[in-house]
């Protein structure tokens, strides 16, 4: 079945900067991948998604990078902020899984001021 | 937040007794998963329902049953409460191939 990895599992960068969540997933026939931002005591939260027919996509400060030939994408946030801090899941899901989402074990931004 | 509501929200027992979380939701979506997190362990999958009456086990299902009598409501039963079942749970809807979306969580702490 699909597995998808997440690293790292904690990421420390400076207010300003940008920072980069990657995740490779093992199914090929997977096509939806979701970025999810859970804060502190609170629900995990969908910030972008991208399809497998789709490179790349932009939200403001976030960007999401689908490499299909390579089974990995990544999350790219811009001009970190405060509110930023979080922990970010990605996921995978296709025909294989019906659809079901397999999660990444979670990656833990600190903004640093 | 797709009108998903989760009650409990905060729930102490003692171990050895029967807890039932209930998810309710609005939007009429098909899919409805139960997960449980842990520091350290993301969020595992306990059990899933595609339809009404029709559920499925998850990666961690042992300990625990699940019901869906309505297509809005989504039960997680721990049938006797043990220790290592305190946890967050957070219920999840999904409709279609579209992505899922998340109640607000129960808080557990088995005694």
């Amino acid at each position: 079945g699909e597995n998808v990895e997440q690293h790292p599992s904690t990421l420390s960068v400076q207010e300003g900067d940008s920072a980069v969540i990657k995740c490779t997933y093992s199914d090929s026939a997977s096509n939806y991948f979701p970025w999810y931002k859970q804060e502190l005591g609170k629900r995990p939260q969908l910030i972008i998604d991208i399809r497998s027919n789709v490179g790349e996509k932009k939200d403001q400060r976030i960007a999401v990078t689908l490499n299909k030939t390579a089974k990995h994408f990544s999350l790219h946030i811009t001009e970190t902020q405060p509110e930023d801090s979080a922990v970010y899941f990605c996921a995978a899901s296709g025909v294989d899984s019906n659809y079901q989402l397999i999660w990444g074990a979670g990656t833990k931004l600190i903004i640093k001021p | 937040d797709a009108g998903i509501t989760q009650s409990p929200r905060h729930k102490v027992t003692e171990t050895g007794t029967p807890v039932t979380l209930r998810c309710h939701q609005t939007e009429n979506h098909r899919y409805m998963y139960w997960y449980r997190q842990d520091p350290g362990h993301g969020l595992r999958l306990i059990h899933y329902s595609y339809g009404v009456k029709d559920t499925d086990k998850g990666e961690v299902s042992d300990g625990y049953s699940v019901s869906r009598s309505k297509t809005e409501d989504f039960l997680l039963t721990l049938e006797s409460a043990t220790s290592s079942q305190t946890s967050v749970y957070f219920c999840a809807t999904r409709q279609g191939q579209e992505t899922q979306y998340f109640g607000p969580g129960t808080r557990l702490l088995v005694l």
